[in-house]
């Protein structure tokens, strides 16, 4: 099945802990992004890459960090210096200039 | 940066109506996506739309790039059209999606 995979669906952190959150994908998308949801709120853009080995701060990358060794590969680690981690996050991808974005299932992410 | 409003915020509908969600953005786009959020969260897309009008079964979009502006029709309303339905658009030559605030619906039976 070609898609965009996250793990976990559910996760359970203390603070000061910093956390890594799995984002696959097999669609062969060169550019993928994540995003983050609290809620009744809108998903807003933390990090985003086009390329491998490259990528790029969204509006709110600030305790946050990524890396993009393989293309379909995308982590996102939650570091203690994000003030209010506790969230829903949602990874996606898409091909090169404009074009559809598609979402996996995204992660619960709870700092107790 | 771009700015984007939809409207309503919230809608509650008997099952079988049909409704009307807008969007608004603040400046040109070259891309503009409908997607709806189930229960569980998952984003489904509905509609790839930066111009034109598309229809895809009981739900059709119209955008007015020169107005500014998209419309996500649903006809003949059934309870698992309920969720949150949001309106995201790339800025021109951004490729990075911003996101309204969505119009949460509720279909009654």
């Amino acid at each position: 099945d070609g898609g965009i995979t996250q793990s976990p669906k559910y996760l359970f952190r203390k603070e000061g802990q910093n956390v890594t959150l799995s984002c696959e994908q097999n669609l062969n998308h060169d550019a993928m992004y994540w995003y983050r949801q609290d809620p009744g709120q809108g998903l807003r853009l933390i990090y985003y890459s086009q390329i491998v080995n490259d990528f790029q701060k969204g509006d709110i990358a600030e305790g946050y960090s990524v890396s993009r060794e393989k293309k379909e590969s995308f982590p996102l680690t939650v570091t203690s210096a994000q003030k209010n981690p506790t969230a829903f996050y949602l990874c996606a991808s898409k091909r090169q200039g404009p074009d559809t974005q598609y979402f996996g299932p995204g992660t619960r992410l709870t700092v107790l | 940066g771009i700015q984007v409003e939809q409207s309503p915020p919230d809608l509650i509908l008997q099952e079988g109506a049909n409704s009307t969600l807008r969007c608004n953005f603040s400046d040109s786009v070259n891309n503009l996506q409908w997607f709806h959020q189930n229960p569980w969260g998952q984003l489904i897309n509905l509609f790839y739309i930066p111009s034109g009008t598309k229809q895809n079964g009981r739900l059709s979009a119209t955008t007015v790039a020169t107005e500014r502006y998209s419309l996500l029709y649903i006809s003949s309303s059934q309870t698992t059209d309920s969720g949150v339905y949001f309106c995201a658009v790339d800025h021109f030559g951004n490729e990075k999606l911003t996101f309204g605030t969505g119009t949460r619906l509720t279909i009654i039976p």
